[in-house]
């Protein structure tokens, strides 16, 4: 189906550990983002990405890797799990900058 | 830099009632403005956005927005609401200078018989 959407939809995982949560999209758009949903805050940006083998920092980087191999996959990962990961994580779209992004179902993350 | 300020983390109205959510922004450039909405546990869905030109803008579901420069607004409204508009309406701001899409905190819309 096109779209975008993210894997997996819940994650429970302990402190310390790897975790990987994916992002597809099938429109070919070029910009790609990461962000995480906490109450109070909104949402904040922690990675972006321009097309693929570019990307930047957002707002809350500390803590995440990205990379972008290919156009349509934008994988987060976080490299040693904190407790203070522990919120919903949104992938999101754009075929242009400044354009609508479109946004993911979201990754619930629990950081035990 | 640019900042998005969402008046009311709450707001309830009555089924039919006038629905106003405030949103203030800051912006040393033109700001493109958006509203979002999301409902339990979904992602965000595009209401409705201000590029240049009608400073007015409709968008889905009944909504509208009208940009205030003078005022830095950008407030969402609906004439009459309705049980399905129940969910939490985000707005946002970014520009040609930065295209990083900023958030407000979030306006968690209720919605009673």
């Amino acid at each position: 189906d096109a779209g975008i959407t993210q894997s997996p939809r819940y994650k429970i995982t302990e402190t310390g550990r790897q975790v990987t949560l994916m992002c597809h999209q099938t429109w070919s758009h070029s910009y790609m983002f990461w962000y995480r949903q906490d109450l109070g805050h909104g949402l904040r940006l922690i990675y972006y990405s321009a097309a693929a083998d570019i990307t930047d920092k957002g707002e809350v980087p500390d803590g995440y890797v990205v990379s972008r191999s290919k156009t349509e996959n934008f994988p987060l990962t976080l490299e040693s799990a904190t407790r203070s990961q522990t919120s919903v994580y949104f992938c999101a779209s754009s075929e242009f900058p400044t354009d609508t992004q479109y946004f993911g179902p979201g990754t619930r993350l629990t950081v035990l | 830099a640019q900042s998005v300020t969402q008046l009311g983390s709450h707001v309830s109205v009555s089924e039919g009632a006038l629905v106003l959510l405030r949103c203030n922004y800051s912006s040393s450039v033109p700001p493109y403005l958006f509203w979002y909405v999301q409902y339990p546990n979904q992602g965000l869905q595009l209401l409705l956005k201000y590029t240049t030109g009608a400073t007015l803008v409709k968008g889905i579901n009944g909504f509208e927005a009208e940009f205030k420069k003078s005022e830095t607004s950008f407030h969402l409204t609906k004439p009459s609401a309705h049980m399905s508009d129940a969910a939490e309406y985000f707005c946002a701001v970014s520009s040609l200078k930065s295209y990083k899409l900023i958030f407000g905190s979030g306006t968690r819309l209720l919605v009673r018989p």
